[in-house]
């Protein structure tokens, strides 16, 4: 079983299209989050939501639309895609209310998204 | 504020030899620090991790971790690599902001093992 899964797993588009990306988490994670992985492979935090709510929203461009239609899901909408946004996008699930024990991510396999 | 640095962008050992990967982080406040690995066209998985307790962490793979308040580090080992160890390896804080929890990542070190 998947734990955590994005689809797609590629994608290549036009710059100015609109596309998305999904995510969903069977590991009844309260909270989940979208990362952005760079060329040089530098990891950076852009949402993240805990029971449907936005609880990260880092400086990202307003073109980036974060949406969670449940606590399983969390969907990541791109507006007027640009070059620069050709990168992974890394889906990730986590158990925010444990407590002070820290659990860590589960990620997905990621988008790798192509912009041309 | 929080920060991690990884030191090192790449490191190289021969099969069978010592692993060590660098990780020193800033913190204010008490971290929990974790150690993610991430093959090649996958993500990234949870090797180790500190919260309290035990400095000297174990994970999976025959990794291990320790924690060293002093030296703000939390370096990974591995006492014999193996071919199958190559990969980019990340370290991560997590830290309490504004009634939730956030991450700070590493650059991350790519890890070659050479035959």
């Amino acid at each position: 079983d998947t734990a955590v899964s994005q689809t797609p797993k590629y994608l290549v588009t036009q710059m100015g299209n609109d596309k998305s990306i999904k995510c969903e988490q069977n590991l009844g994670h309260d909270t989940m989050y979208w990362y952005k992985q760079d060329s040089k492979k530098f990891l950076k935090i852009m949402f993240s939501y805990n029971n449907k709510e936005l609880i990260i929203n880092e400086t990202v461009p307003n073109r980036f639309s974060p949406k969670s239609p449940d606590k399983a899901h969390l969907n990541l909408h791109i507006n007027s895609l640009e070059l620069g946004d050709s990168a992974v996008y890394f889906c990730a699930s986590s158990q925010r209310t444990v407590g002070p024990t820290g659990y860590g991510y589960t990620f997905g396999s990621g988008t790798r998204l192509t912009v041309v | 504020a929080q920060s991690v640095t990884q030191l090192g962008s790449h490191v190289s050992v021969s099969e069978g030899a010592l692993v060590l990967l660098r990780c020193n982080y800033s913190s204010s406040v008490p971290p929990y620090l974790f150690w993610y690995v991430q093959y090649p066209n996958q993500g990234l998985q949870l090797l180790l991790k500190y919260t309290t307790g035990a400095t000297l962490v174990k994970g999976i793979n025959g990794f291990e971790a320790e924690f060293k308040k002093s030296e703000t580090s939390f370096h990974l080992t591995k006492p014999s690599a193996h071919m199958s160890d190559a990969a980019e390896y990340f370290c991560a804080v997590r830290y309490s902001t504004s009634g939730t929890y956030k991450y700070i990542f590493g650059t991350g070190t790519r890890l070659k093992v050479l035959a």
